[in-house]
């Protein structure tokens, strides 16, 4: 296994469009979490899941965003009708259920909205 | 809700130098609490995990400590290395919530 797998790792995209971005976690965590993380600051937490069940989004998550674990292995998260605000890294971590565990994060898909 | 402050903001330093990096956060409810590193444009490596019942955490040259009750972590970098240039994130996992992270610490080591 090779840690968390972040795909694409760059995508340039005209404001108004839609984006997907994908996370392939390491294969045997359940818990999948999205970070959003802009210059100069640290990763900000967007939403978790604990197999396919979404369990917390946060208020940084407008209704533009949605994220899903359909089988419990990877995650999509997209974005629709994209603004210049989006502009970020989007980090991707996953770790095993109990509390007591390392999260391992991928390298991140850069997004960048002109 | 959690707030994770880290001092210094960045820090600059001759080789070979030990360093010691600062994080406090504000709620002692975790059940953990994990130290970074990102490089420029990179995704966030694990270096070390401590758990809440932990007072300390050695890796090589990295050694974290904790201290719960008072809401403070930091990371003791012994002989310091251009190498170790990066931003260094701490990330306490509060029982209520997710990681929490504060805006890091950026290090440059000069040779």
């Amino acid at each position: 296994d090779t840690g968390v797998s972040q795909n694409p790792r760059h995508k340039i995209t005209k404001r108004g469009q839609n984006v997907t971005f994908r996370c392939d976690p390491i294969s045997e965590h359940n818990r999948l979490y999205w970070y959003r993380q802009t210059l100069g600051q640290g990763p900000e937490f967007l939403t978790y899941f604990q197999n396919e069940a979404q369990l917390e989004k946060s208020r940084l998550l407008s209704d533009r965003f949605s994220a899903e674990r359909p089988k419990g292995s990877f995650s999509t998260l997209e974005i629709q009708r994209t603004e210049q605000g989006d502009s970020a890294m989007y980090l991707c971590a996953s770790s095993l259920l109990t509390e007591n565990t390392e999260a391992f994060f991928g390298q991140g898909t850069r997004l960048t909205v002109v | 809700k959690q707030e994770v402050t880290q001092i210094p903001a960045a820090l600059s330093v001759p080789e070979g130098e030990n360093l010691v990096l600062n994080c406090s956060f504000t709620d002692s409810a975790i059940y953990n609490l994990q130290w970074f590193r990102q490089d420029p444009g990179k995704g966030l490596t694990s270096l070390l995990l401590i758990q809440s019942s932990q007072r300390e955490q050695t890796s090589g040259r990295l050694n974290a400590s904790l201290d719960k009750s008072s809401g403070r972590s930091t990371l003791y970098i012994a002989a310091s290395q251009p190498g170790d240039s990066a931003t260094y994130l701490c990330a306490p996992f509060p029982r209520y919530s997710t990681l929490t992270f504060g805006k890091g610490t950026m290090l440059l080591v000069s040779p």
